[in-house]
Formats: structure tokens, C-alpha cells, sequence
């Protein structure tokens, strides 16, 4: 079984509706985060969380909402769908510990199209 | 800020060794790494840098050099599954997020 999931993998929708996103892992880690990635824009951080109580916004917040509903879970919210959302998201965990590496591994993306 | 720069595309032939350079400018440096990833997938992990010098995984190196700001990953031996694209990311000082460069996307050809 996959460690990060993200569900829809696929969406479809209409500007102006509100979409949420989801996340979850298995893999025990406290950090999660939630990035968005367009042709030639590369991978940006939409928002991370390091703990159930905790919410940072990253460099490219406007417009989204975050959700860390339980150490395993953590939702994206777009309140009001717009064209220029439309791209891969992905979802992304790591620990911390500071005698490892404490890489980020990622979930498998949802792909984002709003019209 | 964080400022990433790495080539957009390079092509090779199978069985070559290709280098990829990556070069930052950043108010906080804890780290560097390189992740693969292949159209359509999640970006995977592939190497860690946070002292200077090489590290060897395999068929694929990544070297560090702190104060020129500059690191590469050496892919030898190149497969046709090696076409992918690259990333290069640094962490911050205070560990806390990654920076990713836009990525460069190397096709191998027979």
C-alpha cells in the first residue's frame, strides 16, 4: 500500500466551485505540506503543517485553504476555483530528525483542471 | 529568498555520463537534495548534500560546494528509464521548508 495517498487523483471542475483536495499517510511523519506544480513554474509550496495545531503559509497561499484535520491527514481547500488553478498538486511528508536526511516523499498528484 | 538555477533541458546517448548543475542563492542553507521524476509521477528522492564534496549512490553522484553556491548530480552509465526530469532543491536554515529549482529534463536517446 501506497504510504502518501491523495484523492481525486483527477478533477474536473467549474470556476467558482469550491474544491478540496485530500491527503493522507501512513507513514507516521509530523510535516506535511502541499505544492503545486505548472509546466516551466517547477514545484511551489502552497501551504505546511508541522503538527495537528500548526498552519504555515508558503509562497503561493492566495487563494487556498488548509485543513490538519489529524497527524495523518492534511486537506487543501479551494474556495473559489479559478482557471489559473488549474495544475498538478501534490502532497508531501517528512520527519525531523537532524542526524538524517529527513527527506520529503511525495504523494502520487492530483491533477487539477478547472475550466 | 531562495534563488534556484538549473538547466531546462540536456539530451544524451545511452551508456554516457551527463552532469546536471545547479546553482542557488539563498538566506538560509541546511541541506540540498535531488529528487527524480519521471512525467506525470511524484518527484522521488535520489541524493542529500549538506557538507562539501561528492556523494556516491550507485550510478548516480551529487557533489556540493557551499561557498560557490553550486552543486551537480553525475548520472553514469545512462539507461533510457534515466529520461526524466531533475530537481534540485535546498532546505532552508531553519529546516523547515524546501526550495525547488524548475527543473531540468533530460532525455536519453539509444
Amino acid at each position: 500500500d501506497a504510504d502518501v495517498t491523495q484523492t481525486p487523483r483527477n478533477r474536473i471542475t467549474k470556476t467558482g466551485k469550491r474544491i478540496m483536495l485530500e491527503c493522507s499517510q501512513t507513514k507516521g511523519h509530523d510535516r506535511m505540506y502541499w505544492y503545486r506544480q505548472d509546466p516551466g513554474l517547477g514545484l511551489r509550496l502552497i501551504y505546511y503543517s508541522f503538527d495537528v495545531k500548526d498552519i504555515n503559509k508558503g509562497e503561493i497561499s492566495d487563494g487556498y485553504s488548509v485543513s490538519r484535520q489529524a497527524q495523518a491527514k492534511f486537506s487543501l481547500s479551494l474556495e473559489s476555483a479559478i482557471p489559473n488553478q488549474t495544475a498538478l498538486y501534490f502532497c508531501a511528508t517528512s520527519d525531523f530528525q537532524t542526524d538524517s536526511f529527513s527527506e520529503q516523499f511525495f504523494g502520487p498528484g492530483t491533477r487539477l483542471t478547472v475550466l | 529568498g531562495q534563488n534556484i538555477d538549473q538547466p531546462t533541458e540536456m539530451t544524451a546517448t545511452e551508456g554516457a555520463i551527463v552532469q546536471i548543475n545547479c546553482t542557488y542563492q539563498t538566506s538560509g542553507f541546511n541541506g540540498l537534495f535531488w529528487y527524480q521524476q519521471h512525467a506525470g509521477e511524484a518527484p522521488t528522492f535520489l541524493s542529500y548534500n549538506v557538507l562539501d564534496g561528492l556523494e556516491e549512490k550507485g550510478r548516480f553522484s551529487s557533489f556540493l560546494s557551499r561557498s560557490k553556491g553550486y552543486s551537480y548530480l553525475l548520472l553514469k552509465e545512462l539507461q533510457m528509464k534515466d529520461s526524466a526530469s531533475y530537481l534540485c532543491a535546498v532546505r532552508d536554515g531553519g529546516y523547515s521548508t524546501l526550495t525547488f529549482g524548475k527543473g531540468t529534463m533530460l532525455l536519453v536517446s539509444p
